[in-house]
């Protein structure tokens, strides 16, 4: 199974652009690239989601490198309740299945 | 518009008896992952069921643990003669899914499970 690598953790300032990086050198051409965040004791939350071009929604933006190894997830504009742990996640579909492969992910701290 | 549900939200059984995991969909969902979460990593797949059908259980351990989505109902993870390692967050999600494009899980809130 492809892996993912994002940083332990990362700290942002409230109001100031958050980026998360995301290494993903095994990814084959079928793997879409998803960003889910989790709040303590919730579930995932989905933030965005891409394959080769880069994406904008209203939460974030994702821009996927060119040789689609890495990619980062871009908070525009960080505020306390961003303030969760952050996953970049492939999904493969082979032989029919759909599933989702998570990291350890990046836990996000904003500072006031 | 209801999310994916799960209940219980906490569940303590003692070593040796049954726990028994629901999850309601999303409404007009058809597909169903289960995905386990042990304190202080990221979720780790366990199975993947459309109505009446395994697709994939490839995360599934071989003994104890057992899946199911009815035509009717809620789909239920099961774990028999549960241990202490089985302490963990149970997660589902539920997407809908046409052929040749990608749908987002939905997760629900989660199962604690507790084995004292």
């Amino acid at each position: 199974d492809a892996k993912t690598t994002q940083p332990n953790s990362m700290e942002s300032n409230e109001e100031e652009p958050v980026h998360l990086p995301c290494n993903h050198s095994t990814i084959s051409g079928t793997d879409y690239i998803h960003w889910y965040r989790q709040l303590p004791s919730q579930g995932p939350e989905y933030v965005i989601h891409g394959l080769t071009s880069n994406v904008n929604n209203r939460m974030a933006s994702l821009a996927i490198a060119e040789d689609r190894k890495s990619s980062t997830l871009i908070l525009h504009r960080a505020t306390l309740r961003d303030a969760a742990v952050y996953y970049c996640i492939l999904s493969q579909t082979t032989s029919g299945t759909y599933k989702y492969i998570f990291g350890t992910g990046t836990r996000l701290k904003v500072l006031a | 518009n209801a999310g994916v549900m799960q209940n219980p939200r906490h569940l303590v059984r003692r070593r040796g008896q049954e726990a028994r995991l629901r999850c309601s969909p999303m409404k007009g969902h058809s597909h169903v992952y289960w995905y386990r979460q042990l304190p202080e990593e990221g979720l780790k797949f366990m199975v993947y069921l459309q109505k009446e059908n395994i697709i994939d259980e490839s995360g599934m351990p071989k003994e104890r643990f057992s899946a199911e989505f009815p035509k009717e109902g809620p789909s239920i993870l099961r774990i028999q003669q549960v241990v202490r390692g089985d302490s963990a967050a149970y997660f589902c999600a539920s997407s809908s899914r046409l052929a040749g494009k990608t749908y987002e899980q939905y997760f629900g809130p989660g199962t604690r499970l507790t084995v004292t």
